[in-house]
């Protein structure tokens, strides 16, 4: 079954610095890639996609991820953190081979980003 | 367009009742999804909907179920509360239209079993 790992379960940054989330991908073929925001008492915000067009994905909030087929991974990057940033990330795999063209999203653990000021 | 919108936002039960969850999705969108999130399990799959059909199902007990109405809104009951059903569930809607369309979700339902 495919799946994501997100290494790091807390990531801590000072305001201003980059942003790197950690996302790898177990698939034997191209897999649909996403990644969330989870703000306190909120749902899951959509960051971006990984759609094949193109191996950088552009996002919403300044981030954007690079899809790397050698090295299975879909790390979410931000060059400069803000305070209003700091929430739960979500990765997420759609498998390419759906039961009766199911949506269903598999989701790695999260990673809480604190940044710092 | 208003967003996925989820009631209660917050709801106590006791261990044994059942309860109900509604989920009414973004206008337009066919397919709607739930899910449970806990610290230790994080975000698990319960089960899809598209055309009031029940496309997929997640590794949970008969105790969850759910169903879609012919407007694309949804509900999950849970009957037999146990403990650990304490959760907040999310719901999500897509409009169905590939492997890539994303999911839209509302701000969930927290389930408190004491």
């Amino acid at each position: 079954a495919q799946s994501v790992t997100q290494l790091g379960s807390h990531v801590s940054v000072s305001e201003g610095a980059l942003v790197l989330l950690r996302c790898n991908y177990s698939s034997s073929v191209p897999p649909y890639l996403f990644w969330y925001v989870q703000y306190p008492n909120q749902g899951l915000q959509l960051l971006l996609k990984y759609t094949s067009a193109a191996t950088l994905v552009k996002g919403i909030n300044g981030f954007e991820a690079e899809f790397k087929k050698s090295e299975t991974s879909f790390h979410l990057t931000k060059p400069s953190a803000h305070m209003s940033d700091a929430a739960e990330y979500f990765c997420a795999v759609r498998p390419s081979i759906t039961q009766g063209g199911s949506e269903k999203l598999v989701f790695g653990k999260g990673t809480k980003l604190t940044v710092n000021p | 367009k208003a967003g996925v919108t989820q009631t209660p936002r917050y709801l106590i039960k006791t261990r044994g009742q059942q309860v109900t969850l509604s989920c009414s999705p973004i206008s337009g969108h066919r397919s709607v999804s739930w899910y449970q999130q806990t610290p230790g399990q994080g975000l698990q799959f319960l089960f899809e909907y598209f055309s009031e059909t029940q496309r997929n199902k997640g590794n949970f007990p008969g105790r969850f179920s759910g169903r879609q109405f012919s407007n694309s809104r949804s509900e999950m009951n849970v009957s037999t509360l146990e403990l650990g059903d304490s959760a907040l569930y999310l719901c999500a809607s897509s409009e169905g239209s590939g492997p890539n369309s994303p999911l839209h979700f509302g701000n969930g339902t927290r389930l408190t079993v004491t």
